[in-house]
Formats: structure tokens, C-alpha cells, sequence
């Protein structure tokens, strides 16, 4: 079982709205990655989790909060986001360790529209 | 950041014959990872390659891993209409820890006409 799991799958908000994206695995992986993708883009990295702790932040803008309560989830906050913050926000995961551990998963995506 | 450079960025072809893509980088790489997006969708891994020139097939699929670490290629053989979409190799670096950072070819369209 490849599957990370993501809800919603839409959302709208407006600018002033708090909202949280939920990301979920069963795979024992003990990496997690928050992507945005913007339309015929690839994937930009935005957090990476690693043990249940933030291993990198690519200078997102703190409206973007990433959580990782446990190795299952991955939350992702927001707070006063703008209208270019329109995106499909993706996570992923990796088993870690050595060789075959850089291989990364990826959820369905949110589809978020900031109004 | 860094990205891979993926060729061709989109194809049209016609139902049932093959199709060829590959990226290349300054860089050597550990793994290379090849996914299908549809649109809307997150990506779907379709073959992982992790030797200098492993050659590894799935399906009508096929990919390998160049012998200088710096490439790889994706053939599918006799397209179909659900071929349609966005292919994305990656590359990743050699880690023994978790979380590492992919770097991503820029995306090839495909486009298949019946």
C-alpha cells in the first residue's frame, strides 16, 4: 500500500478565513513534505518533516504553519492568505534510510482557491 | 531552484505509436523518479530506478538510469488516450537519513490523438 491520503480535496477561503489541510499516511514512512504546485509547474517543496520534526523550510511566509502531530500526520495552517496562495498543495512521503528511501509518494492534492 | 531539464515539454502524437522523454542534469543522482500527473491530481509514481544503468519496465513502460548518473529516459511503447497527461521525472541525492529534497524536470505534456 503506496496511498497518502489528503482532505479536502477542494477549498475556498477568503483572505481574512483560517483553515488547515490534513495529510495522512500508513506506511511507516518517517518523512513528509508539504509541496504547492501552481498550474503546469512542477512541485515546489515548501516543509519537509523528518522524525516528526521540521527539517527544512523553503523561506515560506509564516501564513503557511506546518504541524506534524504524529509519523501519521501532517497538517499544514493557514492564516491571511493571499490570492496568489491559489495553488494545489501536495503531500508526500518517503520511508527514509538508505537507497530506496528518497522515493517520495504523493496524496491527490487540495485544490485551494483564496478569494 | 535547481530543476532538471526535461525535453520535450509536450508532445501530440497519435494513438499506438511510441513516445521517448528524458532530463538531464549538472548533477549527479542516486535515485530517479518518474510520475504521471492528471490534472487536478497528484502526482503518481510510475517507475523508480536506483542503479547507474538500470533499465526497469512497468508495463508498456519503460525507464532507465544513465550510466553517468546525470540522466535518465522514459519510453512508452504504443500510446493510448489515457496516457494523456503531464510526466515529471525527479532526481534525489544519496541520503541515509529521512527527507530529502527532489528536484524536479519542468514536466513533458503529452497529447494523444485517437
Amino acid at each position: 500500500d503506496t496511498e497518502v491520503t489528503q482532505t479536502p480535496k477542494h477549498l475556498v477561503m477568503g483572505m481574512t478565513n483560517k483553515k488547515s489541510l490534513k495529510c495522512e499516511q500508513h506506511m511507516g514512512h518517517r518523512a513528509m513534505y508539504w509541496y504547492k504546485q501552481k498550474a503546469k509547474k512542477p512541485p515546489e517543496l515548501m516543509f519537509v518533516y523528518s522524525y516528526e520534526k521540521l527539517s527544512i523550510n523553503e523561506s515560506v511566509p509564516s501564513r503557511f504553519s506546518p504541524e506534524c502531530p504524529n509519523s501519521s500526520l501532517l497538517n499544514l495552517h493557514l492564516h491571511a492568505l493571499q490570492p496568489e496562495d491559489s495553488a494545489l498543495y501536495l503531500c508526500a512521503s518517503s520511508q527514509g534510510g538508505w537507497n530506496r528511501g528518497e522515493t517520495q509518494y504523493f496524496g491527490p492534492g487540495t485544490r485551494l482557491l483564496v478569494l | 531552484g535547481q530543476q532538471l531539464n526535461q525535453s520535450p515539454q509536450s508532445m501530440f502524437i497519435q494513438e499506438g505509436e511510441d513516445v521517448s522523454m528524458n532530463c538531464t542534469s549538472s548533477s549527479i543522482f542516486n535515485t530517479w523518479l518518474w510520475y504521471k500527473q492528471d490534472p487536478g491530481e497528484g502526482p503518481v509514481l510510475l517507475i523508480a530506478l536506483y542503479k547507474a544503468g538500470e533499465l526497469t519496465s512497468n508495463g508498456r513502460l519503460t525507464a532507465q538510469f544513465g550510466i553517468t548518473r546525470k540522466d535518465s529516459f522514459l519510453n512508452i511503447s504504443a500510446s493510448i488516450p489515457s496516457d494523456v497527461g503531464i510526466y515529471f521525472c525527479a532526481g534525489a541525492p544519496s541520503n541515509n537519513n529521512a527527507g530529502n529534497m527532489l528536484t524536479f524536470g519542468g514536466g513533458t505534456r503529452l497529447m494523444v490523438k485517437p
